[in-house]
């Protein structure tokens, strides 16, 4: 079945330094990769999302690259900041299912 | 526009009970998903429905579990006789499918729920 592997499960990263998350997707037909970030006891948020034709895409301090030969896709942020702590998730999407599989998680956490 | 809606946001519930879970989507969006969350996890997969129908349960458990989205008034997951491993919190997404396949999921608050 369809699967979505996302690693590191823990991230810690200095205040101003860079973090990077990465996910691999199995169903070679998904074509759209959302990324959602979750502060503790609150709902799940977008913050950027990618489709398979293209292959990065950036918003400020945050940016997602798509590999689809590889299958897989990377979260990157930049000057990181203590808000930016929290689990952030990827998803790999297939048009015909529109089923949103989510990877296991990552923990974020930016230390002062 | 409200955001997805779901009530309530706790609920306790004794083993054996029953356990109703609502979810209002987005104005518009008619597709609305389940998503369960143990502590500490990821966001597990339940059903997917439109009004009226079920589009894709795999993930709902075989027993105990259904999920319905009415003509009228919010989508419903229904957990009969509660056990302890029930015990997570429940998201609600929904998405404007008109907009094709890359239209993101909006979330709601969730319902955590407790099982004692």
């Amino acid at each position: 079945g369809e699967n979505v592997e996302q690693h590191p499960s823990t991230l810690s990263v200095q205040e101003g330094d860079s973090a990077v998350i990465k996910c691999t997707y199995s169903d070679s037909a998904s074509n759209y990769f959302p990324w959602y970030k979750q502060e503790l006891g609150k709902r799940p948020q977008l913050i950027i999302d990618i489709r398979s034709n293209v292959g990065e895409k950036k918003d400020q301090r945050i940016a997602v690259t798509l590999n689809k030969t590889a299958k897989h896709f990377s979260l990157h942020i930049t000057e990181t900041q203590p808000e930016d702590s929290a689990v952030y998730f990827c998803a790999a999407v297939t048009s015909g299912t529109y089923k949103y599989i989510f990877g296991t998680g990552t923990r974020l956490k930016v230390l002062a | 526009n409200a955001g997805v809606m779901q009530n309530p946001r706790h609920l306790v519930r004794r083993r054996g009970q029953e356990a109703r879970l609502r979810c209002s989507p987005m104005k518009g969006h008619s597709h609305v998903y389940w998503y369960r969350q143990l502590p500490e996890e990821g966001l597990k997969f339940m059903v997917y429905l439109q009004k009226e129908n079920i589009i894709d349960e795999s993930g709902m458990p075989k027993e105990r579990f259904s999920a319905e989205f009415p003509k009228e008034g919010p989508s419903i997951l229904r957990i009969q006789q509660v056990v302890r491993g029930d015990s997570a919190a429940y998201f609600c997404a929904s998405h404007d499918r008109s907009r094709s396949y890359n239209s993101p999921l909006h979330f709601g608050n969730g319902t955590r729920l407790t099982v004692t």
